[in-house]
């Protein structure tokens, strides 16, 4: 079963709005990681946070981890069409293993 | 640029036959590979994991006849689909390890069985 369950499924925005994702899981975890994935290709990653973080910047990127909570969001502000993309949450609960349990995912879609 | 390389990217076979799927690490070495498997607009499935000069170990429900894994050198792992039919059509992605905490992906690779 996914550990990482993201919310919304589907997100539409304009440009230059911040688009917020959430992501959820069921057990503990060394490290939580966000990815894109533009359509049919492969994973691009984000960001990392490790379970002892709150919070973390890249870019116009900001994840925070709310351990307590078991939920993560990835913030991406002033979005471009470019960031038109899926994005996806990915836990990994075996140390050094980096066998990661990925979300359902968020399509992103930045209107123009 | 890209340090995962997977090859082909797409394939379109018959079905009965087999497909191999190539993953290589391109400047580094991978003790460990990942291979994930895609349906369309869904999330990465953990089919096994490929281990160097060992045997892979495969998720649960994923049969390890269909889907044989070799990793024989630190920057190669294979996937071949054996038998194909049309529901293994699907987008395979392969991921390797450079070190701890950085992960990097491959591509992909989309089969279609006919």
């Amino acid at each position: 079963s996914q550990q990482g369950e993201e919310d919304p499924q589907a997100l539409s925005i304009q440009e230059g709005e911040n688009a917020t994702m959430n992501c959820s899981y069921k057990t503990s975890i060394n490290n939580l990681q966000w990815y894109r994935q533009n359509s049919g290709r492969g994973l691009v990653h984000l960001i990392l946070i490790r379970s002892n973080e709150r919070e973390k910047h890249s870019g116009r990127l900001r994840v925070t981890l709310d351990t307590s909570k078991k939920s993560s969001s990835l913030l991406i502000t002033a979005s471009r069409a470019a960031d038109t993309a899926s994005y996806f949450c990915a836990t990994d609960k075996i140390q050094g293993a980096q066998k990661l349990v990925f979300g359902q995912g968020t399509r992103l879609t930045i209107n123009p | 640029g890209a340090v995962v390389s997977q090859h082909p990217s797409w394939v379109i076979c018959k079905s009965g036959t087999s497909v191999k799927i190539e993953c290589r690490s391109l400047d580094f070495q991978a003790t460990t590979m990942f291979w994930y498997r895609q349906f369309p607009k869904q999330s990465l499935m953990l089919m096994a994991t490929s281990n160097e000069g060992s045997k892979a170990t495969y998720e649960q429900g994923v049969e390890k006849d269909k889907f044989l894994i070799n990793h024989a050198s630190l920057t190669l792992s294979t996937l071949t689909v054996t038998s194909a039919h049309p529901e293994d059509s699907s987008f395979y992605i392969c991921s390797a390890n450079r070190w701890i905490g950085e992960l990097f992906f491959g591509e992909g690779s989309r089969l279609t069985v006919l």
